[in-house]
């Protein structure tokens, strides 16, 4: 069956420092993937796509990497602020489906 | 735009009581989804709907759940009758023209609880 996990540990991390979340997934072969973040109380809120021939994906302090050799899409905040603090999903799509992992919980100490 | 809008915000209700979401997508989104996010199952896509078209409603847990779109601009998710296990946030997301790598718009969400 079709698998998304993304780190199942919330990641606790101090100002300035950089955060990597993982999301593996099996029995997919998604042409794309996306990354979300989440508010408590709040809808997710799209961050970044990255398409199945791009390697690293940057938007300002966020790099998102994608192996699909590994089946992996590694997603980092660098230089992170408390403001940072939020869930983050990763998704992929099923034919017109997109399917979300867990999320991480990130939490950034000033 | 005000992005995707859905109401009530929060619902509390009495099991066996029907209880109807409502949702306005995006204006010129022409494909509408419906999600139920809990601590223990995550985001689960309920049901899909494409220029207000049904295309996909097995996540749809059970007969008790049904969804329409009568126009562009509205939907709702109907539940009857409610159950505590229904008890959620009800999330509507809409999107372009789904497929290619659009992204998903989603509103604030209706948290659900049925006592």
């Amino acid at each position: 069956s079709q698998k998304i996990e993304q780190n199942s540990e919330a990641l606790n991390i101090q100002e300035g420092k950089t955060a990597t979340l993982t999301c593996n997934y099996t029995n997919y072969s998604p042409a794309y993937l996306q990354w979300y973040r989440q508010d408590p109380g709040r809808g997710p809120v799209f961050l970044l796509l990255i398409r199945e021939n791009e390697k690293e994906k940057r938007k300002e302090r966020l790099k998102v990497t994608f192996d699909t050799t590994l089946k992996q899409s590694l997603f980092h905040i660098t230089a992170s602020q408390p403001a940072d603090s939020a869930t983050y999903l990763c998704a992929l799509p099923n034919d017109y489906k997109l399917s979300f992992g867990a999320g991480t919980t990130v939490t950034v100490r000033a | 735009d005000a992005g995707v809008i859905q109401s009530p915000r929060h619902e509390v209700t009495e099991m066996g009581q029907e209880v109807t979401l409502r949702c306005k997508p995006i204006s010129g989104h022409n494909s509408l989804f419906w999600y139920r996010q809990t601590m223990m199952r995550g985001l689960e896509l309920l049901i899909y709907f494409n220029n207000n078209v049904p295309i996909d409603d097995s996540g749809m847990p059970e007969d008790r759940f049904s969804a329409k779109m009568p126009n562009a601009s509205f939907s709702t998710l109907k539940i009857q009758p409610s159950e505590p296990r229904d008890s959620a946030v009800y999330f509507c997301a809409s999107s372009p023209v789904w497929g290619g790598g659009t992204e998903a718009f989603f509103g604030q969400g209706t948290r659900l609880t049925v006592v």
